[in-house]
Order: structure tokens, then sequence, then C-alpha cells
């Protein structure tokens, strides 16, 4: 079974950080690009970072410069480092893998298909 | 970043309706384009990739269509289980970006 389990969230004060982590199972982890996802409290869903399927890390520009993402494959693990948190970062943080489709000649990879179920990290 | 404005932003429905979310890129994603249902407490549901592709195990009741810029979403006939707020995603460019949700609340 595929698996995504963040940890790593919880309270901290602006200007402070935090590393959370995804621990993932059930699939071939260094074959796929990942995203972290947040949800602030009541609010809508806000993609914050990613890696490719080529293996480059994109931002959102609410977090560039503050965010930075990094892999283990030999662990299966995804890391979101977040240094100068502020308040508006406090949200439910999620992480996804893409679904991979085999074509003929190649595989494409779309979305998000597998999420964890979140970990909460709040900014005060 | 690609901006997506999806509408409405709430719509009240009744079982058995058909029901249809729209989502408009700020320019072409061709069909770079997904959609996920999320309920109160839960993740996201991933539904429809590429725009129209149904992910395996959605009911076939969803259905997606378009491309370059503009996007719907339709549930056939409304199920109690639907009532929850979907959102689009394009996959396009980075930073992908999401709709602002639509909430399909019981009329």
């Amino acid at each position: 079974e595929v698996q995504l389990l963040e940890s790593g969230g919880g309270l901290v004060q602006p200007g402070g950080s935090l590393r959370l982590s995804c621990t993932a199972s059930g699939f071939i982890f260094s074959r796929y690009g990942m995203s972290w996802v947040r949800q602030a409290p009541g609010k809508g869903l806000e993609w914050v970072s990613g890696f490719s399927a080529g293996g480059t890390a994109y931002y959102a520009d609410s977090v560039k410069g503050r965010f930075t993402i990094s892999r283990d494959n030999s662990k299966n693990t995804l890391y979101l480092q977040m240094n100068g948190l502020r308040a508006e970062d406090t949200a439910l943080y999620y992480c996804a893998k893409p679904l991979m489709v085999r074509g003929v000649i190649d595989v494409v990879y779309y979305g998000m298909d597998v999420w964890g179920q979140g970990t909460t990290v709040t900014v005060s | 970043a690609i901006q997506m404005t999806q509408s409405p932003s709430s719509l009240a429905a009744s079982v058995g309706d058909r029901v249809t979310i729209t989502c408009r890129a700020s320019q072409d994603i061709r069909n770079d384009l997904g959609w996920y249902q999320q309920k109160p407490g839960k993740a996201p549901k991933f539904l429809i990739y590429a725009a129209s592709s149904l992910q395996s195990g959605v009911p076939s009741r969803f259905s997606g269509s378009g491309s370059g810029t503009d996007f719907t979403l339709t549930i056939s006939s409304l199920q109690p289980e639907d009532f929850a707020t979907y959102y689009c995603l394009q996959d396009n460019t980075y930073p992908w970006t999401f709709g602002q949700g639509t909430k399909v609340e019981i009329k």
C-alpha cells in the first residue's frame, strides 16, 4: 500500500524554524517528484514546494528564500526546512506524490494522487 | 505565477442534480489540469488528471473537459457523498497553483 507519513510540525514563534519530514512507503520513492501543499485554517489549498520529475526544486513565491525542499532517497524521505516563519505560514502541511502513467515510450507524471494525513504548523 | 480562477465559490444543489464547476487559467496551460475533492478534516482526493482523464476508482459521474484556459468539472448526478469542496490545480508550470475552491452544499 502506498503511504505518506508527515511529521515535524509544532508550535514555533515568529522568525523561528521547523523541519518537516515525509516518509514514503509502498512505491519507488526515487522515481517520483514530490510536493508539499498546505492549507491554512478554514482556507483553500496552496502548493508550497516540490521536485520535478527531473529533480529540480521549485517554490511558491510566498515561501521562496525562506523554505528549502530536500530529499533522502536512501531513507525514502522528503523534507521541508522552514526558516523565518510567519503567522501566515500557520497551516496543515501535506506531502503528496504524483500519479505516474506509463505511455508507449516513456512515463508521464500528473498532479498528486496520494497524500499524507498532514502535519500542523502553528506560528505564534 | 499562473492564476487559476474557479467559479462559483459555492453552490447549493440537490441529490440527483447536474453540477458544473469551472476553472480559468490566466494563460494557456494546454490540458495540464487536475481536479480534487476535499471533505472536512480529510486530505484531498484526486479525481481527474490531464483535464479529462478519470483517476482510477473515481465514479463515472465525474467528468472533466477543456483545454487551453477554460476547464470544467461536471458531476452528472450529484450523490450524498459528493458534498465537498472541489479544487482545480494547474501542473503545467511551476509554481503549481490551485483555484480557490468550490464548496458544494446541500440545498
